[in-house]
């Protein structure tokens, strides 16, 4: 079946550092994909998402390529604030026809930024 | 701009009380989910429906049931909470096929003693 493997976290970075959170995949057919963001005591909403090989998601300075050859979609952003501390969760959704747009999540990073 | 309500927020139960927890959704999705959070596991997928009056299994339905019988609802039962129900719950909705995006309300938190 399908699965998403994700870097454990929790990941701890002073602002205006670099962030690079590793996101693998498994899939049987052509999935999309997906990062969501969980700030505390809310709901998941969506970061941003790539549909076909070499899509480059992006929204709010982060990033993330679908790549087909590795099955990675590695989160990136340049230079991250106090703000983006929060969970990800990197996720797929398998493309069969017909189907409704079930989602595979990996098990969540946490992110913490510090001053 | 409500999007998806969850309601309770929190709750405590006793091992085999039941309760029902609900969804609703005023962006006029067809398809909504019931997932279940836990630490170091992600989200899974409980049930979900592709429309009014349907509903199916997901991943881990096993405890769970659940009813569509309008649109803009989603509810989730639990007829005999036991301990390992202890989890958050969020509801999700979406347009539909696969691609599309889903859009999560804010969780509810279960607790079973």
């Amino acid at each position: 079946g399908d699965s998403v493997t994700q870097m454990e976290g929790p990941v701890t970075l002073s602002e205006e550092a670099f962030l690079t959170i590793n996101c693998t995949y498994t899939a049987t057919g052509y999935p999309s994909l997906f990062w969501y963001v969980q700030y505390p005591g809310e709901g998941l909403q969506l970061l941003l998402k790539a549909t076909k090989a070499d899509d480059k998601g992006s929204n709010k300075g982060f990033e993330a390529t679908y790549r087909k050859e590795t099955t990675s979609f590695h989160l990136e952003k340049g230079s991250v604030q106090v703000s983006d501390s929060a969970v990800y969760f990197c996720a797929l959704s398998d493309r069969n026809t017909g189907t409704a747009s079930k989602l595979t999540f990996g098990t969540g990073t946490r992110l913490q930024v510090t001053l | 701009n409500a999007g998806v309500t969850q309601t309770p927020k929190f709750r405590v139960l006793k091992t085999g009380q039941s309760m029902t927890l609900l969804c609703a959704q005023d962006m006029n999705h067809e398809y909504m989910y019931w997932y279940r959070q836990d630490p170091g596991m992600g989200l899974r997928l409980i049930h979900y429906s592709v429309g009014e009056g349907t509903t199916a299994k997901g991943e881990v339905p096993d405890g769970y049931n659940v009813s569509r019988l309008k649109k803009q609802n989603f509810l989730l039962g639990l007829e005999s909470a036991a301990p390992s129900q202890t989890s958050v719950y969020f509801c999700a909705s979406s347009y539909g096929l696969s691609g599309n995006i889903q859009y999560f309300g804010a969780g509810t938190r279960l607790s079973v003693l």
